[in-house]
């Protein structure tokens, strides 16, 4: 069945820096891609979803990139604040009616 | 409209015990997910349904877990007999049918097996 990594497993920055996250997957017909944010104490919400291809998904103050080629999926925010401090998570759907499967998430801190 | 509810939000349970957590998806998604969440582990997938259907089931998970779907917005997840290893937190999410829609997800319930 599908793997999912994601790294790094912790991220720490500083207010304004730019700030990476990456997942691998496995199954080359994977073709729908989530992130997820989950803030202290409360429960995931969808931050961004990008399907097909290489594709690039701009937000506010973040990017997704998917490279289907090389089976990765990353979010890059561009300049970090002290709100997006929280744990955030890349989930990836295949074929066959498989429920989405989750990266081990990554917990980001952004000092002041 | 009302999000995805689970209750109770915190479970305390001796081991051996059967404890049993409850979910009601958002109304009119079909689709329903228990997953597990833990620091080291994160998010494992306990079971799926797709109205009412069991898509997937974790294989891990198969032996003291178990599942359902009485109606199309109530589900049950039942841990039979608990063990200390089973803290963590249970999540439940929902969608509407198709596999390009996002998870909607409760806030979850914390479960402490001592």
């Amino acid at each position: 069945g599908e793997q999912v990594e994601q790294r790094p497993p912790h991220l720490s920055v500083r207010e304004g820096d730019s700030a990476v996250i990456t997942c691998t997957y496995t199954d080359p017909n994977s073709y729908y891609f989530f992130w997820y944010k989950q803030e202290p104490g409360a429960s995931l919400q969808l931050l961004m979803k990008v399907f097909s291809s290489t594709e690039i998904n701009e937000g506010q103050g973040f990017t997704v990139l998917l490279n289907k080629k090389d089976k990765r999926l990353s979010l890059n925010l561009t300049a970090a604040h002290p709100g997006d401090s929280a744990a955030y998570f890349c989930a990836v759907r295949g074929p066959n009616n498989n429920a989405p499967r989750f990266g081990a998430g990554t917990k980001l801190s952004v000092k002041p | 409209d009302a999000g995805v509810t689970q209750t109770p939000r915190h479970e305390v349970a001796e081991k051996g015990q059967t404890i049993i957590l409850k979910c009601e998806p958002v109304s009119g998604h079909n689709d329903l997910f228990w997953y597990r969440q833990t620091k080291i582990q994160g998010l494992e997938l306990l079971s799926y349904f797709r109205s009412k259907s069991l898509m997937e089931d974790g294989g891990a998970f198969k032996d003291r877990f178990k599942a359902e779907m009485l109606n199309s917005s109530f589900s049950t997840l039942k841990i039979q007999p608990t063990e200390p290893k089973d803290s963590a937190v249970y999540l439940c999410a929902s969608s509407p049918r198709g596999d390009s829609y996002e998870q909607y997800f409760g806030p979850g319930t914390r479960l402490t097996v001592l």
